[in-house]
């Protein structure tokens, strides 16, 4: 039972132009939610959280939106940069007392130059 | 202030093996889990400790083990090793002050890629 999916296996952006990732979860216990980029080879860098009690969290050119009723959180950046090109996962955690995040499958990024 | 660190990198073992993969927290972290990352499957769950603790596990067989360290260092264990277990197994680490498991971010370790023959 995946709980937390993100539908789009790739994607491809023209540099300068907003990349959109989105993610749904089934699970309306979850209260924080947070974005992670990973490059081959590499361990997944933290992009931006967002907790439930909020609808919006930026960071620079990052910024995470949450439909809580939707159950949807999206990250958009803006402006993408060839950079960005890489798989990125939402994660997903349930209350307190441990730090079991529940991940998506991860979207593949391609910024076009 | 140094990252998450993990050894070894890269392994190769056969099918029944067993293997042991390290991790060390960033300094003042006290909380590590690990997780394993497959094709399409994203990244697992397998358990995370705290303080010397098992804190909670996931849905993996009992062939998977770990345990922590007094310096919040880490190890996990797999036994008997079969095809499947090729995978990325990736530790992370979390501050986490109050011991409560609140919302601080987990940074991630490099992995250590495992290929099973």
């Amino acid at each position: 039972d995946q709980q937390v999916k993100q539908n789009s296996p790739s994607l491809s952006v023209q540099e300068g132009r907003i990349s959109i990732l989105n993610c749904d979860y089934t699970n309306s216990m979850f209260d924080y939610f947070l974005w992670y980029k990973k490059y081959p080879a590499e361990g997944p860098t933290f992009l931006i959280s967002i907790s439930s009690i909020k609808d919006k969290n930026e960071d620079g050119r990052f910024t995470v939106f949450l439909n809580k009723s939707a159950k949807h959180l999206s990250l958009h950046i803006v402006p993408s940069q060839p950079g960005d090109s890489a798989v990125y996962f939402c994660a997903a955690q349930r209350g307190s007392g441990t730090y079991k995040y529940i991940f998506g499958t991860g979207t593949r990024l391609k910024v076009l130059a | 202030k140094a990252g998450v660190t993990q050894t070894p990198r890269y392994l190769i073992k056969t099918r029944g093996q067993q293997v042991t993969l390290s991790c060390s927290p960033i300094s003042g972290h006290r909380s590590v889990s690990w997780y394993q990352q497959t094709p399409g499957q994203g990244l697992q769950f397998l358990f995370e400790y705290f303080s010397e603790t098992q804190r909670n596990k996931g849905n993996f067989p009992g062939r998977f083990s770990g345990r922590q360290f007094s310096n919040s260092r880490s190890e996990m264990n797999v036994s008997t090793l079969e095809l499947g277990d090729s995978a990325l197994y990736l530790c992370a680490s979390s501050r986490d002050p109050t011991g409560q498991g609140t919302k601080e971010t987990q940074y991630f370790g490099p992995g250590t890629r495992l290929l099973v023959l």
